[in-house]
């Protein structure tokens, strides 16, 4: 069965600090890969999705990125973070048509 | 562009009742998939339930089911016989028919179980 991680699941840091979130996928080959940000108590806003490897389309222009280094692996980075990065980031995958979501990192950038 | 609407925020029930989610979407497509999602408080997002555009018939997942009208572009979730781990925020989303399209989200209702 397939299976999603996140990780960290929280993370503290300061303004201007970076940041490396990873979400990983097995038992499944070519996922479609996606990042979301969830404020508190909010909808959910797509930041970055990923076709295959290498391959990344952005939504929303702002200070993060992301990369898909490994065919199961996305990761979402920034320089430098800002106050407003603060959120739930979740991870989904999909292979057919349902999106399956990771647990999630909750950030608070302070 | 495709759009979901989601217009009650927030919904509080007794326990053992049944429970009526409304979501409309706008679209000109005409094979979508629609989806209804949970996040509970541990905000692990689950998939509860899924509809084909081709197909009549409603989706029905134990407690859970859909009223699907197409012409209408309605998609309501019911749940019945609510337990108080129903109590979640719940999203309806609309994804067109390609894989590689990215869901569209409600803005979420959230759903209250009362003891």
């Amino acid at each position: 069965s397939q299976t999603i991680h996140q990780w960290p699941a929280t993370l503290v840091q300061p303004v201007g600090s970076p940041l490396s979130l990873e979400c990983t996928v097995e038992g499944t080959s070519n996922p479609n890969l996606y990042w979301y940000r969830q404020a508190a108590g909010r909808g959910l806003q797509l930041l970055f999705y990923s076709v295959g490897i290498g391959q990344i389309s952005s939504e929303v222009p702002q200070n993060l990125s992301a990369s898909r280094p490994q065919d199961r692996q996305f990761i979402l980075s920034s320089k430098k973070l800002l106050l407003s990065d603060s959120g739930f980031y979740l991870c989904a995958w999909s292979r057919a048509v349902e999106q399956y979501f990771g647990p999630g990192t909750r950030l608070t950038v302070t | 562009a495709q759009t979901v609407t989601q217009s009650q925020p927030e919904m509080s029930v007794q326990e053992a009742e049944t429970v009526t989610l409304s979501c409309t979407y706008d679209t000109s497509e005409s094979n979508y998939y629609l989806f209804w999602y949970k996040q509970p408080p541990s905000r692990q997002m689950i998939l509860v339930i899924r509809q084909e555009a081709y197909k009549q018939q409603n989706a029905t997942e134990n407690r859970f089911s859909v009223n699907f009208q197409k012409a209408a572009k309605s998609f309501s979730l019911k749940i019945s016989d609510s337990q108080l781990g129903d109590t979640a925020m719940y999203f309806c989303a609309f994804l067109r028919g390609n894989r590689d399209d990215k869901i569209i989200f409600g803005k979420g209702t959230r759903l209250h179980i009362l003891p």
